[in-house]
């Protein structure tokens, strides 16, 4: 079945510091390919997306390409913030599957400090 | 529109109670989809509807859950005779599906603890 695995956290940077979150899939077919980002009390935001091979999903200064030969949606950041500090999920959604339903990742939770 | 909401935002009920959550979507959105997020993991997919039609059921949604969408509007998630393994945030999101992959909005969730 579809599948997502993250990197474990927490990954804890300096502010300033580059950020990579690894995210790899299991999926029939091409998925479409989705960062949600989830603050301290609060439900998922969508982050970014990519919805076809070499796509590249950017926001907020976040950036996720897309790699079908790898079959990797890598999340990087080139100088993360303090109020980056949250939890980063990876998701996928099968053009396969007609309800749409996300399938997530784990989660990587991100510290960033001052 | 204030994006989807749920209520309540908390709630703590004895083990063998019966708890029901709502969540209002945003109001043009067709799809509607409940999730489960437990301690440390992602969210788990548990139920969606399309309209007011529940088109799909989790595995993980057992006997004692139940959802409804009257009218295509709100839904509800019952879940009755609570268990202390039930003790987790119940997400609810909504989508405007027409073709191909749409963006899903979530809520803030409702934390359930069975104690």
């Amino acid at each position: 079945g579809n599948s997502v695995t993250q990197m474990e956290g927490p990954v804890t940077l300096s502010e300033e510091a580059f950020l990579t979150i690894n995210c790899t899939y299991t999926a029939t077919g091409y998925p479409s390919l989705f960062w949600y980002v989830q603050y301290p009390g609060e439900g998922l935001q969508l982050l970014l997306k990519a919805t076809k091979a070499d796509d590249k999903g950017s926001n907020k200064g976040f950036e996720a390409t897309y790699r079908k030969e790898t079959t990797s949606f890598h999340l990087e950041k080139g100088s993360v913030q303090v109020s980056d500090s949250a939890v980063y999920f990876c998701a996928l959604t099968s053009w396969m599957d007609s309800s749409y339903k996300l399938i997530f990742g784990s989660g990587t939770r991100l510290l960033v400090r001052p | 529109d204030t994006g989807v909401s749920q209520d309540p935002r908390h709630k703590i009920t004895k083990r063998g109670q019966n708890v029901t959550f709502r969540c209002d979507p945003i109001s043009e959105h067709n799809r509607l989809y409940w999730y489960r997020q437990t301690l440390g993991q992602g969210p788990e997919f548990l139920t969606y509807f399309q309209n007011e039609a529940q088109l799909e059921k989790s595995r993980l949604l057992s006997d004692r859950f139940s959802a409804e969408r009257p009218k295509g509007s709100f839904s509800t998630l019952e879940i009755q005779r609570t268990e202390q393994g039930d003790s987790a945030m119940y997400l609810c999101a909504s989508s405007l599906a027409l073709s191909g992959t749409t963006e899903a909005f979530f809520g803030q969730g409702t934390r359930l603890t069975v104690v």
